[in-house]
């Protein structure tokens, strides 16, 4: 069965610094992969996605995320963490089509 | 035009009684998905739409939840004789189609309070 664990419920970085969100994914195929951010009072939206080829993926708003096979990791960086990027950060595997399997989410604060 | 959108935004009912949540997709997506996210949990899957039709229903906890799409546009999520453990955020999500590469755009999901 397909699942997503996300290790670090929530995460402190100071602006300007470098962020990582860790993901880990347990799929039985050639993994689906996806990151989306949630802020208060809004919805999901898609920062990336893996599907094939290159395993490092660029996205919105200056996250990527790099698909680790032999670690079942699809971890999501930013070089440099702006005040705007606190949020929830969900990591998802799985067909977009359906069943779409999320992790429990990181939480991140982001310090002035 | 305008993203997916759910309302009401907020939903407090007692405990046994019946609720309605209402998503309007965005226009033109055939694929319509509901989600529910409790405290502290990422999204879980109910059910998805594709056209009028539900094609995948494994989601749904029992048969105290419903849901419709008579026209394949909105959806109406029904949950009969409500329970305290009902209470989360109902998400739901519309894309072009359920093929791999179709991104699934979000509402800003109704949050459910049983008391």
């Amino acid at each position: 069965a397909q699942s997503v664990t996300q290790p670090d419920i929530h995460i402190t970085v100071s602006e300007g610094a470098s962020l990582e969100l860790r993901c880990n994914y347990s799929y039985g195929a050639t993994p689906y992969l996806f990151w989306y951010v949630q802020s208060p009072g809004q919805g999901l939206q898609l920062l990336l996605k893996y599907f094939s080829g290159d395993t490092l993926v660029q996205g919105i708003k200056g996250f990527e995320a790099e698909f680790k096979r032999s670690q079942s990791s699809f971890n999501l960086r930013k070089p440099s963490v702006h005040w705007s990027d606190a949020a929830e950060y969900f990591c998802a595997v799985g067909p977009a089509g359906n069943d779409m399997r999320f992790g429990a989410g990181t939480r991140l604060t982001v310090k002035p | 035009g305008a993203g997916v959108s759910q309302t009401p935004s907020n939903k407090v009912t007692e405990k046994g009684k019946y609720v309605e949540l209402r998503c309007d997709p965005i226009s033109g997506h055939t694929a319509l998905y509901w989600y529910r996210q409790s405290l502290g949990q990422g999204p879980e899957f109910l059910i998805y739409f594709q056209g009028t039709g539900a094609a995948d229903d494994s989601g749904l906890p029992n048969d105290r939840f419903f849901a419709v799409r008579p026209e394949g546009s909105v959806s109406t999520l029904k949950i009969q004789r409500t329970e305290r453990g009902d209470s989360a955020v109902y998400l739901c999500a519309s894309s072009l189609r359920t093929s791999a590469n179709n991104e699934q755009f979000f509402g800003p999901g109704t949050r459910l309070t049983v008391l």
